[in-house]
């Protein structure tokens, strides 16, 4: 069983749409949980990061954490056509850099115009 | 302003041949990974090196060695190619100001044929 579970998708979805992205992960131990934007033939970008359960707001993403039920989203409102792209999430155990980085496969989302 | 760079960007080689894929960052980062991405698997974890000196293996480490020559170079390693090895090979870094942060390389596509 891999550490981490993303849905793949793709997932499509009309411009202004609230989109919701998943994951969820096994190892109790991680603490930390990011979400990173893949567009297409580049390399990842951090999009948000989160520490401990709750909601952090950033403009129109919002990243979820529910560490009970070892389960986090991402939310984008607004969604726009520039929000096309894999998103991925990623969980690591220890705020130190030392600590290791664990993704998801990765959602791959379009927004239609 | 270059962040983390990798060569080359594209290779093709035949079974069995060998290559090193080289990268290196200019983030004064402490830790950095080799991830390789595969359609539907994400970014799954070949080695990481938390320090100039030290090396770990990650999830997928065989068929592949590893070298941190400095804190800023960190290569990559196949002795004998095999078509499995066919994949997009991301280079990451992480320790700045903040450690969750990964920033990544553009990719090395890689074809074993």
């Amino acid at each position: 069983q891999k550490e981490v579970e993303q849905d793949p998708g793709p997932l499509s979805v009309p411009e202004g749409a609230i989109v919701s992205l998943n994951c969820t992960y096994s190892n109790s131990a991680f603490q930390y949980f990011m979400w990173y934007r893949q567009y297409s033939r580049k390399g990842p970008e951090l999009l948000m990061y989160t520490y401990s359960s709750g909601n952090k707001e950033d403009g129109r993403f919002t990243a979820q954490v529910d560490k009970s039920s070892k389960y986090i989203s991402l939310f984008i409102r607004d969604s726009q056509p520039s929000d096309s792209a894999t998103y991925l999430c990623a969980m690591r155990i220890s705020y130190s850099s030392a600590s290791k980085i664990i993704f998801g496969s990765g959602t791959r989302l379009s927004i239609r115009p | 302003n270059a962040g983390v760079t990798q060569t080359p960007k594209f290779q093709v080689l035949k079974t069995g041949q060998s290559m090193t894929l080289q990268c290196a960052q200019d983030m004064n980062h402490n830790s950095m990974y080799w991830y390789r991405q595969d359609p539907g698997m994400g970014l799954r974890l070949i080695y990481y090196s938390a320090s100039e000196g030290t090396t770990d293996k990650g999830e997928v480490p065989n068929g592949y060695n590893v070298s941190r020559l400095n804190k800023r170079e960190f290569s990559l390693r196949l002795e004998s190619a095999a078509p499995s090895q066919t994949s997009v090979y991301f280079c990451a870094s992480s320790g700045g100001q903040v450690n969750t942060e990964a920033f990544f390389g553009q990719g090395t596509r890689l074809t074993v044929v």
